[in-house]
């Protein structure tokens, strides 16, 4: 079983739609949860990142993490085609030690 | 945020040669740096973590005589390709956490990767 686990889509959304991306994780001691989003060809950029159980809102982005169903999420409203990327969910136990999923490829259809 | 350099962005070799590629935090010291490698299509693999003075940790299944990973000084770690040949054609990326980085987010500060190409 992988640790982090992420559909690889790609997730088509249109613009203006709610783009939601889901991750699971298997190690009940992750502390530290990340989303990453990662154009063709470049290096990660930081999102999100999220510790508690419950919703965390930074502008059009919502990370939800459910710590009972070992499970993540970044929702991204009013999407926009800038927004198409792959996006990696990353997972941690405290340290700097990032376990990545695969990522999901979300592409937003002008 | 912090600013990891990377350098060279690409390169291209003969197989059989080696290939050194540079990682510096050009704003604080970076005390650990992480190699991480990123075949198409898939998710970032981390290869090793290096401590400023002291040997790097490979993961398992890295050669470590293979990628050569320094880390002298704490602005500057480097990743030598040895011997390198096709199947290491790959993204290479390099990460740092450490003194002045830190925003308590636990967020590490990503180069901006080297591609690697092998004939």
């Amino acid at each position: 079983q992988k640790e982090v686990e992420q559909n690889s889509g790609p997730l088509s959304v249109p613009e203006g739609a709610i783009a939601s991306l889901n991750c699971t994780y298997s190690d009940r001691g992750s502390q530290s949860f990340f989303w990453y989003r990662q154009y063709s060809g470049k290096s990660p950029e930081l999102i999100m990142f999220i510790y508690s159980n419950g919703d965390k809102e930074d502008g059009r982005f919502t990370a939800q993490l459910n710590k009972a169903s070992q499970y993540v999420s970044l929702l991204i409203r009013d999407s926009q085609p800038s927004d198409s990327a792959t996006y990696l969910c990353a997972v941690t136990h405290g340290t700097y030690k990032y376990i990545f999923g695969t990522g999901t490829r979300l592409k937003v259809l002008a | 945020g912090a600013v990891v350099s990377q350098h060279p962005s690409w390169v291209i070799c003969k197989s059989g040669t080696s290939v050194k590629i540079e990682c510096r935090s050009l704003d604080f010291q970076a005390t650990t740096m992480f190699w991480y490698r990123q075949f198409p299509k898939q998710s970032l693999m981390l290869m090793a973590t290096s401590n400023e003075g002291s040997k790097a940790t490979y993961e398992q299944g890295v050669e470590k005589d293979k990628f050569l990973i320094n880390h002298a000084s704490l602005t500057l770690s480097t990743l030598t390709v040895t011997s390198a040949h096709p199947e290491d054609s790959s993204f290479y990326i390099c990460s740092a956490s450490g003194q002045g980085a830190e925003s308590n987010t636990g967020e590490l500060f990503f180069g901006e990767g080297s591609r690697l190409t092998v004939l």
